[in-house]
């Protein structure tokens, strides 16, 4: 089955400290991960696409297929980092959807 | 540029109502994939369309449907419609194979 999974529903830290957002994911085939962000009010916006291997306001993802995992990764959190995080999986052969999870909300505190 | 709109922002209807929404995709992009957020959710697919077909399917019955026009803006509809299809509608455009962009989404109450 194809599937993702954010184990966390809500995770808070303080300014400064590292952020880790996880992801696991379900599928058969060669997967296609990325991270959506959502400010409060905004749309969801794109963050990551793990083929691009970029590095967007501080965020890092690694796929790891052996572990089937794409967690989102920051060093020192900002209190602008705070907002709903979505993890997807693409999937081709079905029209090219997107499977999303459930979605983390992350919390950072001054 | 333009990004992906959506009209309405927000709609009211009863139970056996019959709805339309709205997407225009943003400039250069072919794809138009629509999407079901309930609260607390994350976004569920609809159905998408490339070049004006119907490209793919999630598990939503027949009276969700759509169309793409040649300008590749989009409609959803969905008929007789129920409680539970209160939700936010996102539409999301690509570029064929690309990554998908979202719309702001509709908010739909269904009483």
């Amino acid at each position: 089955a194809q599937r993702v999974t954010q184990p966390e529903k809500l995770l808070s830290v303080f300014k400064g400290a590292p952020v880790e957002l996880k992801c696991n994911y379900s599928y058969s085939g060669s997967p296609e991960l990325f991270w959506y962000v959502q400010y409060s009010r905004q749309r969801l916006q794109l963050l990551l696409r793990h083929i691009s291997r970029e590095s967007i306001k501080g965020f890092t993802a690694d796929l790891n297929k052996g572990e089937t995992s794409f967690h989102l990764k920051k060093p020192f959190a900002q209190e602008e980092d705070s907002a709903m995080y979505y993890c997807a999986l693409h999937v081709y052969n079905q029209g090219g959807k997107l499977i999303f999870g459930q979605g983390t909300e992350l919390s950072v505190k001054p | 540029e333009t990004g992906v709109t959506q009209s309405p922002t927000h709609l009211i209807k009863t139970r056996g109502q019959q709805v339309t929404l709205r997407c225009s995709s943003q400039s250069g992009h072919n794809t138009v994939s629509w999407y079901q957020q309930a609260l607390g959710q994350g976004p569920q697919f609809i159905f998408q369309y490339y070049r004006e077909e119907e490209n793919g399917r999630g598990n939503f019955p027949p009276r969700f449907s759509g169309l793409q026009f040649p300008n590749y803006s989009s409609e959803l509809n969905v008929n007789a419609l129920e409680l539970d299809d209160s939700a936010l509608y996102l539409c999301a455009s690509s570029p064929s194979g690309g990554s998908q962009y979202f719309g702001p989404g509709t908010r739909l109450t269904v009483l």
